[in-house]
């Protein structure tokens, strides 16, 4: 079953501008990972954040992360036409056997130039 | 960073087929491969743990006899989608860890199957 869940966005900004996308899962987690998919290919990782972290950067990418909420948000700030893809966030339960990933459904992003 | 390919990328077959899909990883080894499947706009789902040298561990609902998977070397493992049928048609992703990294997942690109 999947265990991340985004909230159902499809969202559509102006070059420069942020774009925050949402997260949440169900059960007690190891990290949570936000994924990048453009269309018709393969995943590639953004970023990790452990169960013990609360807020993480890389570049133009923030993650937060609330166990007590079971919820993760990934904000990109001063987007590009190239961030256009869609965002997965995976979790690794504490449950699950050999680190398997359970995704989300994913958002949209579609950054117009 | 690690890497793995997939291939072929596209497939386009006629029912009743087998297709096979292959996930390579390139510059390590990889005891254990994921295989995805991911239906337009919808998250990946799990089918099945590519386990090398035995047998694959298959998520609930997933069909063992439909979907075939061999891991037969460290660098290999295979999708066999057998006597398919247009509802077959998907895209499946495979994934491994490369073993200094056991968290971060490397994708292939992606198989796109069209089922005639």
């Amino acid at each position: 079953s999947q265990q991340g869940e985004e909230d159902p966005q499809a969202l559509s900004i102006q070059e420069g501008e942020n774009a925050t996308m949402n997260c949440s899962y169900k059960t007690s987690i190891n990290n949570l990972q936000w994924y990048r998919q453009n269309s018709g290919r393969g995943l590639v990782h953004l970023i990790l954040i452990r169960s013990n972290e609360r807020e993480k950067h890389s570049g133009r990418l923030r993650v937060t992360l609330d166990t007590s909420k079971k919820s993760s948000s990934l904000l990109i700030t001063a987007s590009r036409a190239a961030d256009t893809a869609s965002y997965f966030c995976a979790t690794v339960p504490t449950t699950y056997g050999n680190n398997r990933l359970a995704f989300g459904k994913g958002n949209q992003v579609v950054v117009i130039p | 960073g690690a890497v793995v390919s997939q291939h072929p990328s596209r497939v386009i077959c006629k029912s009743g087929t087998s297709v096979k899909i292959e996930c390579r990883s390139l510059d390590f080894q990889a005891t254990t491969m994921f295989w995805y499947r991911q239906f337009p706009k919808q998250s990946l789902m799990l089918m099945a743990t590519s386990n090398e040298g035995s047998k694959a561990t298959y998520e609930q609902g997933v069909e063992k006899d439909k979907f075939l998977i061999n891991h037969a070397s460290l660098t290999l493992s295979t999708l066999t989608v057998t006597s398919a049928h247009p509802e077959d048609s998907s895209f499946y992703i495979c994934s491994a860890r490369p073993p200094w990294d056991n968290t971060e997942a490397f994708f292939g690109q992606g198989t796109r199957l069209t089922v005639v």
